[in-house]
This record gives C-alpha cells, sequence and structure tokens, in this order.
C-alpha cells in the first residue's frame, strides 16, 4: 500500500460523457502527478501540482482538467469523453516537485468509455 | 516521438538466474533515470534510480548500469525470484531543468514483462 489513494477503482461511462476521478496524496506530500495508461502504452504524463498550484504539464488534452484543493487532494476531470479516453488513469504524490523525488502511486483508475 | 524505449515487451528468466531488462533514451537532457516495478490491478512502485553523474547503482538483487555515450541503461536483477514477475517501466527525466523552472516531468517507457519461472 503505496498510501496514495484513487476513487473510483472503475467507472463505465458513455461518450459525451464527464467523469471526475479523485486522488488522495501520502500524507505530507505535496507535490500530485496525474498519468495515463492506454492499452499497450506507457505511462503519460499529464499534470503536476504542487501545493495547489500547476507545475508541470505534459500531453494533457483541452478538454481535460485538473486542480488540487487546499487539502491537497486533486481531481483529474475529463469531458466530452471519446472512445480513445478508455484508459487507466494513476495518480501519484511525493514530497516536493523535484522529479529525483520517488513518486509513489496509487492504484489506478480503470475508466471504459463506450 | 518515444524519448524512453524499451524494445523488447517481454522477457521470460528462470529462478536464481539474472534477468536483463534494457532501456534506451533519445534525450540527452535527461540526466535522472529511474525503474518501477508495477504489479497487475497495482500502481507502479520505485524500485531503483540513477543519476547521470554515475554509472552504476547497486541495491540489494537489484542494479542498474548507465551507459550515457550510448544512451542506454539496463536493470540487473540477481538471482530472479518467481516474485519479481512483473511488467518493469523505465523512467527518465531532465531532472536539471528544474533549476531553470522548466517542466520536471517523468517520461516512461512502454514497459517490459518480466515472467520468473520457478
Amino acid at each position: 500500500d503505496s498510501g496514495v489513494t484513487q476513487t473510483p477503482k472503475h467507472l463505465i461511462t458513455a461518450t459525451g460523457q464527464r467523469v471526475t476521478l479523485r486522488c488522495s496524496p501520502r500524507s505530507g506530500d505535496l507535490s500530485v502527478y496525474w498519468y495515463q495508461q492506454s492499452l499497450d502504452q506507457g505511462l503519460q504524463f499529464l499534470i503536476q501540482y504542487y501545493n495547489g498550484e500547476e507545475r508541470a504539464k505534459g500531453n494533457i488534452l483541452e478538454r481535460f482538467s485538473a486542480q488540487q484543493f487546499p487539502d491537497l487532494h486533486s481531481e483529474l476531470n475529463l469531458s466530452s469523453l471519446e472512445l480513445g479516453d478508455s484508459a487507466l488513469y494513476f495518480c501519484a504524490s511525493s514530497v516536493a516537485a523535484s522529479t529525483q523525488e520517488t513518486q509513489y502511486f496509487g492504484p489506478g483508475t480503470r475508466l471504459l468509455v463506450l | 516521438d518515444q524519448q524512453v524505449k524499451q524494445n523488447s515487451p517481454s522477457l521470460s528468466v528462470q529462478e536464481g538466474r539474472i534477468s536483463i531488462l534494457n532501456c534506451d533514451y533519445t534525450n540527452s537532457m535527461f540526466d535522472y533515470f529511474l525503474w518501477y516495478k508495477k504489479y497487475p490491478a497495482e500502481g507502479p512502485t520505485f524500485l531503483i534510480s540513477i543519476s547521470s553523474i554515475k554509472d552504476k547503482n547497486e541495491d540489494g538483487r537489484f542494479t542498474v548500469f548507465l551507459n550515457k555515450s550510448a544512451k542506454h541503461l539496463s536493470l540487473h536483477i540477481v538471482p530472479s525470484q518467481p516474485g519479481d514477475s512483473a511488467v518493469y517501466f523505465c523512467a527518465a527525466s531532465a531532472a536539471g531543468l528544474v533549476l531553470t523552472g522548466a517542466n520536471s516531468k517523468l517520461t516512461f517507457g512502454k514497459g517490459i514483462t518480466l515472467s520468473v519461472r520457478p
């Protein structure tokens, strides 16, 4: 158990819908990262927040947005969903913002868009 | 454009033997490298890392070797155990760029599925 929690574990929805994925980082961690893992793909970095502020952005679509709240939990919002958005979405956390900090991953949310 | 490549999708080894997992990268700005292990239905877990100022880092049965000139790194597991059966991801970052305020993201490869036969 990494100490990072993600809800829900599974999500099935239809094209065009909007969903929210939630992540609670390890106690004391200020950085939260979101990754997408599609079929046969490695983990694609989406976005990073550090202490409530956006810190780094990867290949995140404009239909996707995220935020980190004062209690440091984070939400990833996916809207106008397409079939290709079906993937595993991982959240990770670390103490600080540097990539030399170990990132601890949650168990992921499996999203299926029908 | 895949900047971190794990060209072999799978590897099968006998218990007790050495497992060698390879990873190549193209971005010469990468200066920090990590290996993560992932079991089914779980998130990746950190295994070992290496900075570009080193060419070897060892932690128990796990050793990572870095060849900067070849832009190649490898993870050696000796001896391999059935519990090591998992997907292994190589990741890299240009951590030095953090000092300039640039993005500090990790770039992952697609992963290698290791099977250790009893």
